[in-house]
């Protein structure tokens, strides 16, 4: 099984402020990871896949970016609909994600 | 536009069976495949599953012995079936669709909360 690493567990951040999550994988994923956020009601959405391809949608102030076998999320200037759970997913083979970061307002 | 829906029993004794029904709409069960994935606090999120375009289908190997994935494709409702259901089973499951290209996990369901207990 690939796992993932995932931090911070959480964060604690401020309105307008630029954040990034990491999740490192225990093993070559060749960029076949996706990112997801989670609100308190459960809704799950996609934002990024392919590492760094945004969704549809997806406001551009959110980012996905790889080093080496650390894959980044981050949100460049947070908005009050930005806090929730974030969860990285990598999908090279059967499908497994990382931890999650709660993501809160300071 | 794309949409799936979860739904299920909501409690279930333990050592019983669970059925729960995925049934999507905007896309065809035969141009796409579905995953399904679940969530408790104990174990963060897993993925269980997957039943492709074509029929086949994966399981995680942990709990294959236990799964059972089926669709109709008339009626766009994807089945997933578990048996021997124990406490730790108690969690959200969700379905989710498998999108073309190298876009898994495109679009997912609102998930149904199963409670295994006596």
């Amino acid at each position: 099984d690939i796992q993932m690493t995932q931090s911070p567990s959480s964060l604690s951040a401020s309105l307008g402020e630029r954040v990034s999550l990491t999740c490192r994988a225990s093993q070559e994923i060749s960029g076949y990871l996706s990112w997801l956020q989670q609100k308190p009601d459960g809704t799950i959405k996609r934002l990024i896949y392919a590492a760094s391809t945004l969704d549809s949608g997806v406001p551009k102030r959110f980012s996905g970016s790889r080093s080496g076998s650390d894959y980044s999320l981050t949100i460049s200037s947070l908005e009050s609909e930005d806090f929730a759970d974030y969860y990285c997913l990598q999908y090279a083979s059967y499908p497994t994600f990382g931890g999650g970061t709660k993501l809160e307002i300071k | 536009q794309v949409q799936l829906k979860e739904s299920g029993p909501g409690l279930v004794a333990p050592s019983q069976s669970l059925s729960i029904t995925c049934t999507v709409s905007g896309f065809s069960l035969t141009s796409y495949g579905v995953h399904w994935v679940r969530q408790s606090p104990g174990k963060g999120l897993e993925w269980l599953g997957a039943i492709w375009a074509g029929g086949s289908t994966n399981y995680n190997s942990a709990l294959m012995s236990r799964l059972t994935i089926s669709k109709d494709n008339s009626k766009s409702q994807v089945f997933l079936k578990m048996n021997s259901l124990q406490t730790d089973d108690t969690a959200m499951y969700y379905c989710a669709r498998d999108g073309s290209g190298n876009s898994p996990f495109d679009y997912w369901g609102q998930g149904t909360t199963l409670t295994v207990s006596s």
